[in-house]
């Protein structure tokens, strides 16, 4: 089967970086996506990593390593605005799914 | 933003009766996938289609069926709803036909779905 595993919750405050990890098990997929959900919303597409590396789009990065079956996205000069639930899925070679972790919630502090 | 329009927004609906969502865009994007959303479970993928009338079953398709007989409009159809059913439901649509390359997909904003 494939899972994805996250912290169920992550605290930090306003300016500070925070990582959000994802280990997954999974018999191939093709890359490694990440997703922001505010509250009463729908889930945004934030990132995506095809290789192994860090990703990076302004505040926001990802990264991903197949060797260690391991991923997370880093939040940088955390804002109240960051405060959202955050999902990593992966796109599977074996079943053509986009299958989604359980999800992290982040609670930024003034 | 992509087009992607879901009804009903809100529906309450008592146990054993039929309840169908609709899952609307505008992109002609081949793609379509119904997800539901519960405290806990995170996003789990129900049914997906892969083009008009071609579809298959997700991780939770049990007890919903789907049906795509135009490119713009993929339905889910709970036949005979229970209290378990009870759940936010979204649509997604892929963002390019070849959604390997980036694994990004557009969700509706989700139609909230009470059995009672």
């Amino acid at each position: 089967g494939q899972s994805l595993e996250q912290p169920s919750e992550v605290t930090a405050v306003e300016g500070a970086i925070v990582q959000i990890n994802c280990t997954y098990q999974t018999s191939g997929f093709y890359g490694l996506s990440w997703y922001q959900q505010h509250d009463g919303g729908a889930p945004t597409f934030l990132s995506y990593n095809a290789l192994d590396g860090l990703e990076e789009t302004g505040r926001f990065s990802s990264f991903l390593s197949r060797s260690d079956s391991y991923g997370y996205l880093l939040l940088q000069e955390l804002q109240m605005k960051d405060s959202a639930s955050y999902f990593c899925a992966v796109l599977s070679y074996n079943t053509d799914k986009l299958i989604f972790g359980t999800g992290t919630r982040l609670q930024v502090f003034p | 933003d992509a087009g992607i329009t879901q009804s009903p927004r809100h529906k309450v609906t008592e146990t054993g009766t039929p309840v169908t969502l609709r899952c609307h865009q505008t992109e002609n994007h081949r793609y379509m996938y119904w997800y539901r959303q519960d405290p806990g479970h995170g996003l789990r993928l129900i049914h997906y289609s892969y083009g008009v009338k071609d579809t298959d079953k997700g991780e939770v398709s049990d007890g919903y069926s789907v049906s795509r007989s135009k490119t713009e409009d993929f339905l889910l159809t709970l036949e005979s709803a229970t209290s378990s059913q009870t759940s936010v439901y979204f649509c997604a649509i892929s963002a390019i036909d070849d959604k390997k390359n980036t694994g990004e997909l557009f969700f509706g904003e989700g139609s909230r779905l009470t059995v009672l």
